[in-house]
This record gives C-alpha cells, sequence and structure tokens, in this order.
C-alpha cells in the first residue's frame, strides 16, 4: 500500500519567516495530494491540495509544489504568524479512495 | 452550510465493550470515510462508503464495522473493545465526483477505553 513519510517531525520558525515542510510517497498511481492543517482538540482542516496534472498551486501565504518523476512534494508557508503554530499532515491517495496520511509536523510560530 | 458532524464527543468504556459512534455528512456528501487517530501519528484509513456500500477498508480487524444509512450519515461499531483501541475517530465526507476529491473532516469522537 501507500508509505508516506513526512519530514521534519516539528519545525520552530520566527513570525514573519517561511516554512517548509516535505513529504515523499511510494504509490506512483497516486494522484491526489491534500495537506491538512490539525489544531489541538479538533479534526484536521483541509488547507490546500494539489493533483498530479499541477506542479504548483498558490493561495495566499501557502503553496504546494508536487514533483512526480521524485515522488514528492512540499507545503511552504511564507510570511508565517502566530495562528499558523498547528500539526500539518500531508496525505497521499488514488482519486477518491483512502488517503494515506503523514506522521505530521508540529509548526510552532514565535512572535 | 454545516461541517461534518459526529458524535459523542467523547466517550469512555470499559475493556470488552462495545461502541457505537455517529457521522453526519456535510449536505450534498454522498461519500464517507472513517479514520482512526492515536495520539502522536496521523489518521488512519478504516472505511470508505458510498452510496451505502463499502467501498474500501483499511487494515482494521473484523471487531470493525460500519454502515450508512439512506440519508448518507454513517455509523461506525466497534466490539469486544481492546485498550489500543483509545484514540480520535474521525470521519470525512467528500462529494465524490470525476476530479473532486477533497474530504472535509469532523471534530472527531475521543474514545478511551479503561
Amino acid at each position: 500500500g501507500e508509505n508516506v513519510e513526512q519530514h521534519p517531525s516539528t519545525l520552530s520558525v520566527q513570525e514573519g519567516d517561511s516554512a517548509v515542510i516535505k513529504c515523499t510517497y511510494s504509490d506512483s498511481a497516486s494522484n491526489y495530494f491534500p495537506w491538512y492543517k490539525q489544531e489541538l482538540g479538533k479534526g484536521p482542516q483541509l488547507i490546500i491540495d494539489i493533483r498530479s496534472n499541477v506542479g504548483e498551486k498558490k493561495d495566499q501565504r501557502i503553496a504546494v509544489t508536487l514533483n512526480k518523476t521524485a515522488k514528492h512534494f512540499s507545503l511552504h508557508i511564507t510570511e508565517t504568524q502566530p495562528e499558523d503554530s498547528a500539526v500539518y499532515f500531508c496525505a497521499a491517495s488514488i482519486g477518491d479512495y483512502k488517503l494515506s496520511f503523514g506522521a505530521g509536523t508540529t509548526v510552532t510560530v514565535r512572535a | 452550510d454545516a461541517g461534518v458532524t459526529q458524535s459523542p464527543t467523547h466517550l469512555i468504556k470499559t475493556r470488552g465493550q462495545h461502541v457505537t459512534l455517529r457521522c453526519s455528512p456535510i449536505s450534498g456528501h454522498k461519500s464517507v470515510s472513517w479514520y482512526q487517530q492515536v495520539l502522536g501519528q496521523g489518521p488512519q484509513f478504516i472505511f470508505q462508503y458510498y452510496e451505502k456500500e463499502e467501498r474500501g477498508r483499511g487494515n482494521f480487524p473484523d471487531r470493525f464495522s460500519a454502515r450508512q444509512f439512506p440519508n448518507y450519515s454513517s455509523e461506525l461499531n466497534v466490539n469486544a473493545l481492546l485498550l489500543g483501541d483509545s484514540a480520535l475517530y474521525l470521519c470525512a465526507s467528500s462529494f465524490y465526483s470525476t476530479g473532486l476529491y477533497e474530504q472535509y473532516f469532523g471534530p472527531g469522537t475521543r474514545l478511551t477505553v479503561t
């Protein structure tokens, strides 16, 4: 089955700096790659996603890149703010089927 | 519009007991998936249902079962609870159409087995 690895496990950044989280996947048939943000005591919130026919997608301060050849994708958060502090998960799936999640990255934005 | 709703919010059970968790998807969504999230880990896929039929099952024992109702709500049942079943159980709904894959999660049910 699909195996998704996520790095780093923890990330501490100064407010205003950028944060980058990287994920690799194993199944070349995966074609959908969402990112979720999970705050304490809440369910994961979809923040951005990318499909295999696109190399990059941006939404305000958040961007995701996909390299299908290398089977890796990354989340970039620019101009980080304290409210960006949370656990971020990457995931991969084949269409509308089971999501295989990474282990998560705890992001702390220092004021 | 209301998001995915789950009940109950918290639950404490004893080993060997049975538990039923409930989920209502976003209005218009016909697909419901269940995930188990152990503390400190990413969610693990348990089941997916679409139009009341099971479309997929993760690597979980037969003690776990689920069903989807005509109104697209869903129940997850776990029999003979073990301490290791303690986790946050998440429900996700999706519209399911060609090219539309987004899954939206509910707040989860925190199950503690003692």
